[in-house]
């Protein structure tokens, strides 16, 4: 199947801890993103990489991370867990300036 | 930066009944305007989008509407099924830089 997708769908951790998310896309788009989605369902714009260069870098914490390791994969990772980090994590890919499709989620919960 | 703001944040309607959701935006760069839908469990999915050269486009039971000049355009879904039900989002962008996303509004069709 062509898709977005992501691993884990859960992610349950405790404070503190250091955890990645993967991401792979094989629609053959050249832009992927990371977005948040808190509780109150707000969408909020993370990352965005275009042929492994950083585009938007929104204001995030630097315990945030994204890497790229290809066109087809971006990896989000995220040191010294904090409470607040608790949401969905979205990532999502385009082909430059058209649609953008999204993965299934990741939900992540620190304890 | 863009600014999108959504209404109404919830909306139920009779199955059969038409449903509209209304979004604005603060920069007049912006030039896509896509709508998602995000169903519970599940990334948002895009539905239908505008981009600023047009001022109505429509698929089926939707439709979008774009003004420029005013900085807003709106959603409208007509014989609403049950299977409409769930949360859509507005988005504003500049050439797919930097989405910026509405609040969300809760759609329930009731049968």
């Amino acid at each position: 199947d062509t898709a977005v997708s992501q691993t884990p769908k859960y992610l349950v951790t405790q404070m503190g801890n250091d955890k990645s998310i993967k991401c792979e896309q094989n629609l053959g788009h050249d832009t992927m993103y990371w977005y948040k989605q808190d509780s109150k369902k707000f969408l909020k714009i993370m990352f965005s990489y275009n042929n492994k260069e950083l585009i938007i870098n929104e204001t995030v914490p630097n315990r945030f991370s994204p890497k790229s390791p290809d066109k087809a994969h971006l990896n989000l990772h995220i040191n010294s867990l904090e409470l607040g980090d608790s949401a969905v994590y979205f990532c999502a890919s385009s082909h430059s300036a058209y649609e953008q499709y999204f993965g299934p989620g990741t939900r992540l919960t620190v304890t | 930066g863009e600014n999108v703001e959504q209404h109404p944040s919830t909306l139920s309607v009779q199955e059969g009944d038409s449903a509209v959701i209304k979004c604005t935006y603060s920069d007049s760069a912006s030039n896509y305007f896509p709508w998602y839908k995000q169903e519970l469990g599940k990334g948002p999915q895009l539905i239908i989008d505008i981009r600023s050269n047009v001022g109505e486009k429509k698929d089926q039971r939707i439709a979008v509407t774009l003004n420029k000049t005013a900085k807003h355009f709106s959603l409208h879904i007509t014989e609403t099924q049950p299977e409409d039900s769930a949360v859509y989002f507005c988005a504003a962008s500049y050439n797919n830089n930097d989405m910026r996303f509405g609040a969300g509004t809760r759609l329930t069709v009731k049968p």
